[in-house]
C-alpha cells in the first residue's frame, strides 16, 4: 500500500509480554488509526491520532496505548499481551477534509 | 454495539450477472459512506463514497445507492468478474465531540464470483 506501512507483518508472542506495532506514513497525513479485525467483528477502532501527541480512545481500547511523537509514525502498544489481542491489526490514514482512508497490509499477532 | 450492518454475510453470484450489497445503518448523523473490497491478506481498499445529501454516486462498473428514510446502503456491481471476489464492507463517518471523525464499519460480505 503505498505510502503506508506497517511493521511487523507478522509476530507471535507470549502471554504477559509487551508488544509494539509500527504504522510508518509517508503521506504527511494528519490523521492516523488502528483497527483490529475478528471475524465476526468486522474491523474495530482501537485507538486514533488528530496530530503529533494528540489521540484518543476507539471502540475496543481497552488493553492498548498509542503513542504519535512525529507525523509519520503512530506506535500501538500491547502492555501485556493476552490471546484475546490475537487478531490481525491495521493502520490506516487519511487527510484533514479527506474521508478516504488508506489502510496498511496489516499485522497479524498471534498470542500464545 | 455497531451501528453499520450487513443483511447477508454471504453472497454468491455468476461471473457476468450484478451483484448487490446491502448494508444498515442507525445512525441518523452520519453525513458519509464508504465501501471497501478487501481481498484475502490485504488490507481495505477504497472502492466509492456517497455524502449524504446524495442518493445515488456511479463509478467504474459500481454503484452506491443511500436510501436515509430507512436507513439503508447498497452497493452494486455491474458484470461481475472472477477479481471482484473479496470481503465488502460498508462504513459510516460518525464525527465525536472532540471534533475529530472517525469510520465505524460493518462486518462485512463475502462475495463470490462463479466463472
Amino acid at each position: 500500500d503505498a505510502g503506508i506501512t506497517q511493521s511487523p507483518r507478522h509476530k507471535v508472542t507470549e502471554t504477559g509480554t509487551p508488544v509494539t506495532l509500527r504504522c510508518h506514513q509517508t503521506e504527511n497525513h494528519r490523521y492516523m488509526y488502528w483497527y483490529r479485525q475478528d471475524p465476526g467483528h468486522g474491523l474495530r477502532l482501537i485507538h486514533y491520532s488528530y496530530g503529533v501527541k494528540d489521540t484518543d480512545k476507539g471502540e475496543v481500547s481497552d488493553g492498548y496505548s498509542v503513542s504519535r511523537s512525529k507525523t509519520e509514525d503512530f506506535l500501538l502498544t500491547l502492555e501485556s499481551a493476552t490471546s484475546s489481542q490475537t487478531s490481525v491489526y491495521f493502520c490506516a490514514i487519511r487527510e484533514q477534509g479527506d474521508f478516504g482512508y488508506t489502510f496498511g497490509s496489516g499485522t497479524r499477532l498471534t498470542v500464545v | 454495539g455497531e451501528s453499520v450492518g450487513l443483511h447477508l454475510p454471504t453472497l454468491s453470484v455468476q461471473e457476468g450477472d450484478n451483484s448487490i450489497i446491502n448494508c444498515a445503518y442507525s445512525n441518523s448523523a452520519s453525513d458519509y459512506f464508504i465501501w471497501y473490497k478487501q481481498e484475502s491478506g490485504k488490507g481495505p481498499q477504497f472502492i466509492i463514497d456517497i455524502r449524504s445529501n446524495m442518493d445515488k454516486r456511479q463509478g467504474q462498473r459500481v454503484t452506491v445507492l443511500l436510501n436515509k428514510t430507512v436507513k439503508h446502503l447498497s452497493l452494486q456491481i455491474a458484470a461481475t468478474q472472477p477479481g471482484d471476489s473479496a470481503v465488502y464492507f460498508c462504513a459510516e463517518n460518525i464525527g465525536s465531540k472532540g471534533g475529530s471523525e472517525k469510520l465505524v464499519f460493518g462486518k462485512g460480505t463475502k462475495l463470490t464470483v462463479n466463472p
